[in-house]
């Protein structure tokens, strides 16, 4: 069955330190991959999709098929990085996209 | 620019009631979807559109249902509301995938 895997529920770094969070996944097929934030008192939005190689606020994802994963990278932390972060994964169509249990960054000052 | 609305934001059901979850879109998207969040769990699909007239299941379909008669509107009805229906749910909107979510609906059976 198509699951994903956020192994940790907090994570907490300090401010200029790397921040990598961790993303796996379970699919047979092609899979497109997501990751969303949410900011404190803010609404749940999408942060980038593998497929654009794209770069937001600083933050990175690659797609490695061989060990399954999608984690999200930045190298140089800050404070409004804080928030919780979801890794999503679509299957069987564009529409089909289910969600990890999230990990929650703390940035110390 | 609301972007996506939903109300309640708050609604306490007795066990057997049934109600109407409100959500609208002003982006004119194709694509709507249904979540539920339970406390320390990621979102889950509850149904999906992509377009009026077209619904799908999601992961958790079970004791919901939804209708899309305009491309504005996903509402998601509860016939018979169960105590493991408790939760936080969250319409989301997009043009291929979620991109905007509403502020959600916190809804306890009792």
């Amino acid at each position: 069955a198509q699951r994903v895997t956020q192994p940790e529920k907090l994570l907490s770094v300090f401010k200029g330190a790397p921040v990598e969070l961790k993303c796996n996944y379970s699919y047979s097929g092609s899979p497109e991959l997501f990751w969303y934030v949410q900011y404190s008192r803010q609404r749940l939005q999408l942060l980038l999709r593998h497929i654009s190689r794209e770069s937001i606020k600083g933050f990175t994802a690659d797609l490695n098929k061989g060990e399954t994963s999608f984690h999200l990278k930045k190298p140089f932390a800050q404070e409004e990085d804080s928030a919780m972060y979801y890794c999503a994964l679509s299957f069987s169509s564009a529409s089909k996209i289910i969600f990890g249990s999230g990990t929650r960054l703390s940035i110390r000052p | 620019n609301a972007g996506v609305t939903q109300t309640p934001k708050f609604r306490i059901l007795k066990i057997g009631q049934s109600m109407t979850l409100q959500c609208t879109q002003d982006m004119n998207h194709n694509y709507m979807y249904w979540y539920r969040q339970d406390p320390g769990m990621g979102l889950k699909l509850i149904y999906y559109s992509v377009g009026a007239g077209i619904t799908d299941k999601g992961e958790v379909p079970n004791g919901y249902n939804v209708s899309r008669s305009t491309t504005e509107d996903f509402p998601l009805r509860l016939e018979l509301a169960a105590p493991s229906q408790t939760s936080v749910y969250f319409c989301a909107s997009g043009s291929n995938q979620p991109q905007h979510f509403g502020d959600g609906t916190r809804l306890s059976i009792l």
